[in-house]
């Protein structure tokens, strides 16, 4: 099977723009979720996706938003973007008791 | 204070040293999970425990759930500069979300 992908691997935006990144999960799997990485705070969960409905979200602002289509694939937005947005965003799809998740390579968002 | 409490933070060996890395909490859990990231890309999940005790293998990476399963440790025989990289504990907690350590950087030197 093809691993998660994401879109674009890496993307460089103003303080201020938006932007959109994209994932395309594991064949087979329903549950999609968006991670933040960055040095300073580590791996923060920031939703998660199953069947086009959030199931679940982390404790970050309303500019980061997401959603998923009836194919599982996913994307999440960010808004209003800030310098300390800048990080590595991971999605990860994942299925079965105990629950697995499965990485994408990231995409690398600089905010200048 | 952080859900997964992971130690030590960096860790910098010989290749063929052995070592172990911790992941501790207050917090009891149904499962935990290890993954090994390399710089620019996403995490690999390497194992997944779910019994208190449990021990498990992978070539020469053994996983320990503790008793309580409160607690997990990874240790490394005879450490090659393949396994270099960031060993990320994670679960699911708090009605179903996911929690990730702050990971153990290593640096196996040849």
């Amino acid at each position: 099977k093809a691993g998660v992908t994401q879109t674009p691997r890496y993307l460089i935006k103003t303080r201020g723009q938006q932007v959109t990144l994209s994932c395309s999960p594991i064949s087979g799997h329903r549950s999609v979720s968006w991670y933040q990485q960055t040095p300073g705070q580590g791996l923060q969960f920031l939703f998660e996706y199953f069947s086009e409905t959030q199931r679940n979200k982390g404790n970050f602002p309303g500019r980061f938003s997401g959603r998923q289509f009836s194919n599982s694939r996913s994307e999440m937005n960010v808004s209003t973007l800030e310098l300390g947005d800048s990080a590595l965003y991971l999605c990860a799809s994942g299925q079965g008791r105990p629950y697995e998740q499965y990485f994408g390579p990231g995409t690398r968002l600089t905010v200048t | 204070t952080q859900l997964l409490e992971q130690s030590p933070q960096f860790l910098s060996i010989q290749e063929g040293e052995n070592l172990t890395v911790y992941c501790n909490s207050s917090s009891v859990f149904s499962s935990l999970q290890w993954y090994r990231q390399e710089p620019g890309e996403g995490p690999v999940l390497l194992v997944t425990v779910v019994t208190g005790g449990e021990v498990k293998k992978l070539k020469r990476l053994t996983f320990q759930f503790g008793d309580a399963r409160k607690d997990s440790s990874l240790h490394i025989t005879a450490a090659q500069p393949g396994d270099t990289g960031l060993y990320l504990c994670a679960t699911q907690y708090n009605f179903n979300k996911f929690y990730f350590g702050s990971g153990t950087k290593l640096n196996v030197k040849p």
